[in-house]
């Protein structure tokens, strides 16, 4: 079965570090991009970057640059997203998809953060 | 960075009734590449469309997609209450890529 399988819910404190992950089965992971959207409790869908596996190459959403990183490792068909210093206000959904324009999504992995 | 904008916010109708949902782009999205989402309610989102107006693969054909340069539809021909859901746009030729900021689709 194609699928993206995502790591599950986290529960953090301000400053921690979180790294989630996004695994994909079923296809040829490396021959297409991996994106990450972020949905806020209550809103719309957010880019916020995206990898391609085959060689690496990363592209980021500026309003994101900087508080996260975007990283692969093809060898176990898994993509990564993570903070090295989280904020109450990353809480929210967060989802990997498949593709330039998404064809397959990810079930979401919620991150809570909160003293 | 490409804005799209949705209209409306909600839309209110009745199951068998037309849904027409807009999106407008900043500016023009060369080569249609807009896409459709649906999510429903505790849901990760689906691709409905892309290519402007090629439907993906299980996609039911009451849904249908249209426009170019700056100007998409979503319509759903006859509404059924599974239909109820957010509906996104989504821009993928430039980055960063975005996303409208969704219509949400109301069964009276």
């Amino acid at each position: 079965e194609v699928q993206l399988v995502q790591s599950g819910a986290e529960v953090k404190k301000p400053g921690e570090s979180l790294k989630i992950s996004c695994q994909g089965s079923g296809y040829s992971f490396t021959d297409y991009w991996i994106g990450w959207v972020r949905q806020m409790p209550g809103k719309g869908l957010e880019w916020m970057g995206m990898i391609y596996p085959g060689d690496s190459d990363t592209r980021y959403n500026p309003s994101f640059q900087g508080h996260v990183t975007i990283s692969a490792d093809r060898s176990i068909n898994t993509a990564y997203l993570q903070w090295s210093s989280l904020k109450a206000s990353d809480t929210a959904m967060y989802y990997c998809g498949r593709g330039g324009f998404f064809d397959l999504w990810g079930q979401g992995t919620l991150v809570t953060v909160s003293s | 960075e490409i804005v799209l904008t949705q209209s409306p916010g909600t839309l209110s109708l009745s199951p068998g009734e037309r849904a027409t949902l807009s999106c407008r782009a900043s500016q023009s999205v060369s080569s249609n590449y807009l896409a459709w989402y649906q999510q429903k309610p505790g849901q990760a989102p689906r691709l409905l469309m892309y290519g402007a107006s090629s439907r993906a693969t299980g996609i039911p054909d009451r849904f249908s997609g249209s426009g170019s340069g700056t100007d998409f539809t979503l319509t759903i021909s006859r509404l059924e209450p599974e239909d109820l859901a957010v509906y996104y746009c989504h821009q993928y030729e430039t980055s960063p890529r975005t996303f409208g900021q969704g219509t949400k689709v109301e069964i009276k």
